[in-house]
């Protein structure tokens, strides 16, 4: 089945700095990446998605990235703010299960 | 309805003793996954549903764990003979068909 590795485990920055969280996956028939956003005591919401025929989507702050040759993608967060403060998680999906990564807890500091 | 909604949302039980845990998916929804997430731990998945049928069930943890799907829309986790490992968040998640999964509030589970 499908293995999703995600680091780092948790990530601090100060206000308005950039976040970076990676991960990687096993199987290559994986074609839809996820990411979600995951504040303390609420349920996993989703924050942006890729599939596999694109190779980058942006949503204001927000942008993820996909090497399908090299099986990882990419959360990318600018100019942070304190409420992105959250735990943060991918996900890979080929014909049905969706696989989660184990998360990122993003620390932003004022 | 608007959202994925699950019951109950707290449930309190003692060891030994069966429970159920009821998901309700969004409208139109055809796939319907349940995960469980301990205290600070990321996604486990337990079971996947497409329709009535569960192409997907590797991570039910042990026979004591089953599920159900009714009318392609309504899904029971049922837990018998209740552990107190088997306290967690137990999350519902709904998605069209190959779509993002919308997640229910959870139903938290402790075993005393």
């Amino acid at each position: 089945g499908e293995n999703v590795e995600q680091h780092p485990s948790t990530l601090s920055v100060q206000e308005g700095d950039s976040a970076v969280i990676k991960c990687t996956y096993s199987d290559s028939a994986s074609n839809y990446f996820p990411w979600y956003k995951q504040e303390l005591g609420k349920r996993p919401q989703l924050i942006i998605d890729i599939r596999s025929n694109v190779g980058e989507k942006k949503d204001q702050r927000i942008a993820v990235t996909l090497n399908k040759t090299a099986k990882h993608f990419s959360l990318h967060i600018t100019e942070t703010q304190p409420e992105d403060s959250a735990v943060y998680f991918c996900a890979a999906r080929g014909y049905s299960t969706l696989t989660f990564g184990k998360g990122t807890m993003l620390l932003v500091s004022p | 309805g608007a959202g994925v909604s699950q019951s109950p949302s707290n449930k309190v039980t003692e060891k030994g003793k069966d429970v159920e845990l009821r998901c309700d998916p969004i409208s139109g929804h055809t796939a319907l996954y349940w995960y469980r997430q301990s205290l600070g731990q990321g996604l486990e998945f337990l079971i996947y549903f497409q329709g009535n049928s569960a192409p997907d069930k590797s991570g039910l943890p042990s026979d004591r764990f089953s599920a159900e799907r009714t009318g392609g829309s309504v899904s029971t986790l049922t837990i018998q003979r209740t552990q107190q490992e088997d306290s967690a968040v137990y999350l519902c998640a709904s998605s069209a068909f190959r779509g993002g999964l919308f997640f229910g509030e959870g139903s938290r589970l402790t075993v005393l």
